[in-house]
């Protein structure tokens, strides 16, 4: 079946500038995580979805990070006023339920880079 | 707080045995996990360890020793595309689903 899809994969902002990430997760994954990723690092975690739900937003970095999730799949994130610190690869992943969530299935990301 | 220390670079050539080590320091550890992400892809799952010992998946294969906070990663009969970077990662506790990830071991495998 299909995977985690992400869009856009590239994405290039001015400083300043709002961006909207895009990430669909497997159908039947209750789970849903997004995490960054800077050059040559490990993955930083940022927010995690139960269904609609966050009870973990701890990793978001400041209050210009949001994200959502509706209808238990599609969830967006919110970059505002974008910084060029910001510049990553935001990758989604999703797990099904009734496992350990160690095992998470990851999207390609999305590429940003803010100008 | 968490860390996890790995190598951030190993060699090794074709046909031949690696090992990737990965030691935690986590305020809590429910299992250790490893993934494989090739350049400009996306991180796949390659194992699981919740228990001391060995688990073993093809020519993979990871252990774990809790009482070290230790665990490696054996990649046996290397082979061209397995050049890729690996990373280990905790969940620090069973109520937090979000991992933990070390900063990946980039593996160079030569011909």
């Amino acid at each position: 079946g299909a995977g985690v899809s992400q869009s856009p994969s590239n994405k290039v902002t001015e400083k300043g500038k709002d961006v909207e990430l895009r990430c669909d997760p497997i159908s039947g994954h209750t789970a849903l995580y997004w995490y960054r990723q800077s050059l040559g690092q490990g993955l930083e975690f940022l927010i995690y979805f139960q269904g609609n739900s966050a009870p973990d937003k701890s990793g978001l970095p400041s209050d210009r990070f949001s994200a959502e999730r509706t209808g238990g799949s599609v969830s967006t994130l919110t970059i505002q006023r974008t910084q060029q610190e910001d510049s990553a690869v935001y990758l989604c992943a999703s797990s099904p339920p009734g496992v350990s969530y160690n095992e998470q299935f990851f999207g390609p990301g999305t590429r940003l880079t803010v100008l | 707080g968490q860390s996890l220390e790995q190598p951030s670079e190993v060699t090794a050539v074709e046909g031949a045995i690696v090992q990737i080590n990965c030691t935690y320091q986590t305020s809590g550890f429910y299992g250790l996990s490893w993934y494989q992400q090739h350049d400009g892809g996306a991180p796949t799952f390659l194992s699981y360890n919740a228990l001391d010992g060995l688990e073993e998946t093809g020519r993979f294969s990871s252990f774990l020793s809790r009482s070290d906070s230790y665990g490696y990663l054996l990649l046996q009969e290397l082979q061209m595309k397995d050049s890729a970077s690996y990373f280990c990662a905790v969940r620090p506790d069973t109520g937090r689903r979000a991992l933990t990830f070390g900063s990946g071991t980039r593996l160079q495998v030569q011909p």
